[in-house]
């Protein structure tokens, strides 16, 4: 039972790339969502999913888009990668719309 | 809006001795709170949760964290530190029926020998 899995862990892209951070659960959660962590500022919530075909905004979604077509799968796409946008993303899974699995994080810098 | 404000960015205790990591929350409606734990280069994990009922709660490895509404607090205990505690915690607050958290900047509590 592999939990929240996240790919990659690490990533180093240049200005201007774009990329897709993978999150995949296999505990059936209907919530799923994605942050970021920067030092000093905590977790701050970029999008978040209730089920398949529904996603919305969380605080920080400029630069940032997702999709959920299945379950178990909830890509975060990067469409023009920027510098502000170095951080640790976590992926999180739970019931009753909250996050209670989160994934060991993808470590992305922006050169 | 709510907010969450964790008081002290580090907290030392000795080994054995008594774990306190302040946590105050500011809301207009009835909140859910959260203590998260994340040790070293890992994801969060829960650790308890307030929801309804019963203000102390208990949570996973020992601790427990009271609701004090008069004082608008969820401060996390522990009777004993141990090695294995030393993590960054994180308090959030959710409010109403909007599904985001909100984080506190989190809590290093560093054990010592």
């Amino acid at each position: 039972n592999a939990g929240v899995t996240q790919t990659p862990k690490f990533q180093v892209l240049k200005t201007g790339q774009s990329m897709t951070l993978q999150c995949a659960q296999d505990m059936n959660h209907e919530y799923m969502s994605w942050y970021r962590q920067d030092p000093g500022m905590g977790l701050r919530l970029i999008h978040y999913s209730v089920g398949a075909g529904i996603t919305d905004q969380g605080e920080v979604p400029n630069g940032y888009n997702v999709s959920r077509s299945t379950t178990e799968d909830f890509p975060l796409r990067l469409l023009s990668a920027a510098p502000s946008q170095t951080s640790v993303y976590f992926c999180a899974t739970g019931t009753d719309n909250q996050p209670q699995h989160f994934g060991d994080g993808t470590r992305l810098s922006i050169l | 809006a709510q907010s969450v404000t964790q008081l002290g960015s580090h907290v030392s205790v000795s080994e054995g001795a008594l774990v306190l990591l302040r946590c105050n929350y500011s809301s207009s409606v009835p909140p859910y709170l959260f203590w998260y734990v994340q040790y070293p280069n890992q994801g969060l994990q829960l650790l308890l949760k307030y929801t309804t009922g019963a203000t102390l709660v208990k949570g996973i490895n020992g601790f427990e964290a009271e609701f004090k509404k008069s004082e608008t607090s969820f401060h996390l205990t522990k009777p004993s530190a141990h090695m294995s505690d030393a993590a960054e915690y994180f308090c959030a607050v959710r409010a109403g029926s909007n599904y985001q958290l909100i984080w506190g900047a989190g809590t290093k509590l560093i054990i010592k020998p």
